[in-house]
């Protein structure tokens, strides 16, 4: 029974190519987010939507476009993708409300592009 | 601008002793404070955290300790055990106004417990 799962695990690909990672959480939450976790070990905060809106929006390419057809996914879309892309980028998600701000994470999907 | 440092890359203690990991945070914002454990091909899960008001959090053999003078944080871990041994990240969020979290996370501080 896994609380966030992302797929897939592994992601190899050629520049240019468009690509998209799946995330889907079942513990009934009303917000998920996207990371990316860099070469140097950053975890940063890419988006997040609560209840398929988009609410937070850090400085991404506009090559990056996440979807939430649903509160239970969000996918990211990658287009045109470059070397610099390459980094592991982990889902998450979390209740809303005022009483916690802990986040639950998927496995990551470690995306190389080549 | 990093917002969030954890200035030891690495840390290696025996077990049965006291693991201490270190976090300094920057903006004086941040009002919620949480430690993540990672191990590897694995996301970070939940360990403990602490709130602005506190300046002491204990769970078990974890205890979170926030100086906010001087915007340090601090996680003990007595007695270290060898699954311990993970990559140990910290945490800070401004406070929630709208119910929704922006965690900034610092590079992390990977703990080797040793038998």
């Amino acid at each position: 029974d896994t609380a966030v799962s992302q797929t897939p695990k592994y992601l190899v690909t050629q520049m240019g190519n468009d690509k998209s990672i799946k995330c889907e959480q079942n513990l009934g939450h009303d917000t998920m987010y996207w990371y990316k976790q860099d070469s140097k070990k950053f975890l940063k905060i890419m988006f997040s939507y609560n209840n398929k809106e988009l609410i937070i929006n850090e400085t991404v390419p506009n090559r990056f476009s996440p979807k939430s057809p649903d509160k239970a996914h969000l996918n990211l879309h990658i287009n045109s993708l470059e070397l610099g892309d390459s980094a592991v980028y982990f889902c998450a998600s979390s209740p809303t409300g005022h009483e916690s701000y802990e986040q639950y994470f998927g496995p990551g999907t470690r995306l190389t592009v080549t | 601008d990093q917002q969030v440092k954890q200035n030891s890359p690495s840390l290696s203690v025996q077990e049965g002793r006291i693991s201490i990991l270190n976090c300094d945070y920057t903006n004086s914002m941040f009002d919620y404070f949480l430690w993540y454990k990672k191990y590897p091909a694995e996301g970070p899960t939940f360990l403990i955290s602490i709130s602005s008001i506190k300046d002491k959090n204990e769970d078990g053999r974890f205890t979170v300790f926030l100086n906010k003078s001087a915007k340090h944080l601090s996680l003990h871990i007595v007695p270290s055990q060898p699954g311990d041994s993970a990559v140990y990240f910290c945490a800070a969020s401004p406070a929630m106004n709208t119910g929704f979290q922006k965690l900034v996370f610092g590079t992390g501080t990977r703990l080797l417990v040793s038998p």
